[in-house]
């Protein structure tokens, strides 16, 4: 059984340049929730999408964008990044939109912004 | 507004020593809390949760958690550390705020745990 899968696993972006993440969540799990964990702190909730729609947001700026797909999987969009973009963003899937069901979380995409 | 507060952002013991990581949490109604851990360069793994049940939650690899509300707290325990134990701790909360909070984890700043031979 696949857990969560996250590509790519590193990326370099210039400042101002646009950046796609890609997330298939774990079979099954039809929500998907992304998190920015900049060094040394903990994760920051970005977004959460269920039915395909954003359901929830963080305090993340109108850059941070997103989509899920129909088979669930879900893309996060950075446009006009910067340098304090820079991070691991984790995506995480969980069956339906209880609080209680667990979250199982990909392991990362790294972010760079020279 | 809900928040996690984790005392220490590091912890070394001895192996077989007592592990205890401290966390803290604020919120204005009951909240459900988890520990994750992180290897490096790896994504967070669930140990273990409170979902308002039993107050002493077991979890995985031998740790286990009690739920205090009278002191907002959920510190994370494990009776013997091992070398495999060395890695990031993290304690999160959220909360079924009339139903809108549909999962959002709030995590705290994380504590690095050290492992001495």
């Amino acid at each position: 059984d696949a857990g969560v899968t996250q590509s790519p696993t590193h990326l370099i972006k210039t400042r101002g340049q646009q950046v796609t993440l890609r997330c298939s969540p774990k079979s099954g799990h039809d929500t998907v929730s992304w998190y920015q964990q900049a060094l040394g702190q903990g994760p920051q909730f970005i977004f959460q999408y269920y039915e395909e729609e954003e359901r929830q947001r963080g305090n993340f700026p109108d850059r941070f964008s997103g989509h899920q797909f129909p088979n669930y999987s879900s893309e996060l969009n950075v446009n006009a990044l910067l340098l304090g973009d820079s991070a691991l963003y984790l995506c995480a899937s969980s069956s339906g939109l209880a609080v209680s069901y667990e979250q199982y979380f990909g392991p990362g995409t790294r972010l760079t912004v020279t | 507004a809900q928040s996690v507060t984790q005392l220490g952002s590091h912890v070394s013991v001895s192996e077989g020593a007592l592990v205890l990581l401290r966390c803290n949490y604020s919120s204005s109604v009951p909240p459900y809390l988890f520990w994750y851990v992180q290897y490096p360069n790896q994504g967070l793994q669930l140990l273990l949760k409170y979902t308002s049940a039993a107050t002493l939650v077991k979890g995985i690899n031998g740790f286990e958690a009690e739920f205090k509300k009278s002191e907002t707290s959920f510190h994370l325990t494990k009776p013997s550390a091992h070398m495999s134990d060395a890695a990031e701790y993290f304690c999160a909360a959220t909360t079924d705020a009339g139903g809108t909070s549909y999962g959002k984890l709030t995590f705290g700043q994380g504590t690095i745990l050290t492992v001495h031979p």
